[in-house]
């Protein structure tokens, strides 16, 4: 049990769908992210949320649309997603006043 | 901006044997966060060892260890008497003190093999 659950695991969608992702924590954390890990890359840091509030949008297209209705759970809402948007989502979280971040297993996602 | 760089993108160790993995880092500022993450194949990102840059002894945790030279900004890892357990992804990873919940910068990462 890592704390920080994440589903569904594996998901396939078309050009045209709407999904979601979900996040879960259990830990007591403030703060949540989505991060994007695509072959080869360095984690891509996508949302930050501190307090249910979004306090950093790095540059994510509007086809990804983030959520977080309270300190415990965080949704990525998916549409009109292009083929290079087939990645693994991580989800994290973190406590103020310490520096570590505790990570879901991840959303496999693929876009045909 | 931060950055982290792994440029080792694989190694491979003999079981029970010591590896390292190398890491650098460019920033401006004097405080800040180092982490391991090791990925397995499950994909969980875990957590193998925090250093404080304030700190000038090197973190360990059991067969873990880092060697961590603030002055060349370099952080790298050091896994002794390696085991099969230990095969994943292992990146690299920076968080500067300042800002509430400041977000971690992450290298490319390296992917370990151990031989049986």
């Amino acid at each position: 049990e890592t704390g920080v659950t994440q589903t569904p695991r594996h998901l396939v969608m078309g050009m045209t769908n709407k999904k979601s992702l979900k996040c879960e924590q259990h830990l007591g954390h403030n703060a949540m992210y989505w991060y994007k890990q695509s072959a080869k890359k360095p984690l891509e840091l996508m949302f930050v949320y501190n307090f249910k509030e979004q306090t950093e949008n790095n540059s994510v297209p509007s086809r990804f649309s983030p959520e977080c209705p309270n300190s415990s759970h965080l949704f990525l809402h998916l549409h009109t997603l292009q083929p290079e948007d087939s990645a693994l989502y991580l989800c994290a979280s973190s406590q103020e006043n310490s520096p570590e971040a505790f990570f879901g297993q991840g959303t496999r996602l693929t876009v045909v | 901006a931060q950055t982290v760089t792994q440029s080792q993108p694989e190694m491979s160790v003999q079981e029970a044997e010591t590896v390292t993995l190398s890491c650098t880092y460019d920033t401006s500022e004097s405080d800040y966060y180092l982490f391991w993450y090791k990925q397995p194949p499950s994909r969980q990102m875990i957590l193998v060892i925090r250093q404080e840059a304030y700190k000038q002894q090197n973190a360990t945790e059991n067969r873990f260890s880092v060697n961590f030279q603030k002055a060349a900004k370099s952080f790298s890892l050091k896994i002794s008497d390696s085991q099969l357990g230990d095969a994943a992804m292992y990146f690299c990873a920076y968080r500067s003190l300042t800002g509430a919940n400041s977000k971690l910068t992450f290298g490319k990462g390296i992917t370990l093999s151990v031989r049986p």
